[in-house]
């Protein structure tokens, strides 16, 4: 498995506060990407990166912004959380042309 | 953007049956095919991918087809078995942005 680590694993946080999820690589791969998992909606793209201070949004990206200033770290920050977020989040990798690898997955609740 | 529609969102099948999802992309230029399986609790695995250059592709009784003129591709298990129970996404990324967008998933079920 490649390894990617998400943390925290779980969190439980008050709505208005900010919130930074970190998904952390050893692979080197290029692409990076952090999808929310909501049933009925399967998984959704935030933001990806395609390399470091590289990022785009994806097509639920309000609310959400994300960094990457090095190859193996791509953080997710809810800069006020908002009960609407309360889902479970995964990050995912690539190295171009080939498969993507998941985290284990966060979850998060913003009560 | 790309959007990649996936039927049915369930499917139950009764053991040593096949079992069949679709879907659906809008991007012409979407060249590469994934599809993932996700169990309770982890993250989505790959089972299967194919390019637009290829039709179809096998791997033991997992088996993927792709229609370019029609933008559809589909997931073909046969003889299923119960650890085949899951969840099941397709994806697709378009040629050169590196976006890898996501159908909305089918739980399957498989009976004994």
């Amino acid at each position: 498995d490649a390894g990617i680590t998400q943390s925290p694993r779980h969190k439980v946080t008050e709505t208005g506060t900010p919130v930074t999820l970190r998904c952390h690589q050893t692979e080197n791969h290029r692409y990076m990407y952090w999808y929310r998992q909501d049933p009925g909606h399967g998984l959704r793209l935030i933001h990806y990166s395609y390399g470091v201070k590289d990022t785009d949004k994806g097509e639920v990206s309000d609310g959400y912004s994300v960094s990457r200033s090095k190859t193996e770290d791509f953080l997710l920050t809810l800069e006020s959380a908002t009960s609407s977020q309360t889902s479970v989040y995964f990050c995912a990798t690539r190295q171009g042309g080939t498969e993507a690898f998941f985290g284990q997955g966060t979850r998060l609740t913003v009560v | 953007g790309e959007n990649v529609e996936q039927h049915p969102s369930t499917l139950s099948v009764q053991e040593g049956d096949s079992a069949v999802i679709k879907c659906t992309y809008s991007d012409s230029a979407s060249n590469y095919f994934p599809w993932y399986k996700q169990e309770l609790g982890k993250g989505p695995q790959l089972i299967i991918d194919i390019r637009s250059n290829v039709g179809e592709k096998k791997d033991q009784r997992i088996a993927v087809t792709l229609n370019k003129t029609a933008k559809h591709f589909s997931l073909h298990i046969t003889e299923t078995q119960p650890e085949d129970s899951a969840v099941y996404f397709c994806a697709s990324i378009i040629q050169g942005a590196q976006k890898l967008v996501f159908g909305q998933g089918t739980r399957l079920t498989i009976n004994p």
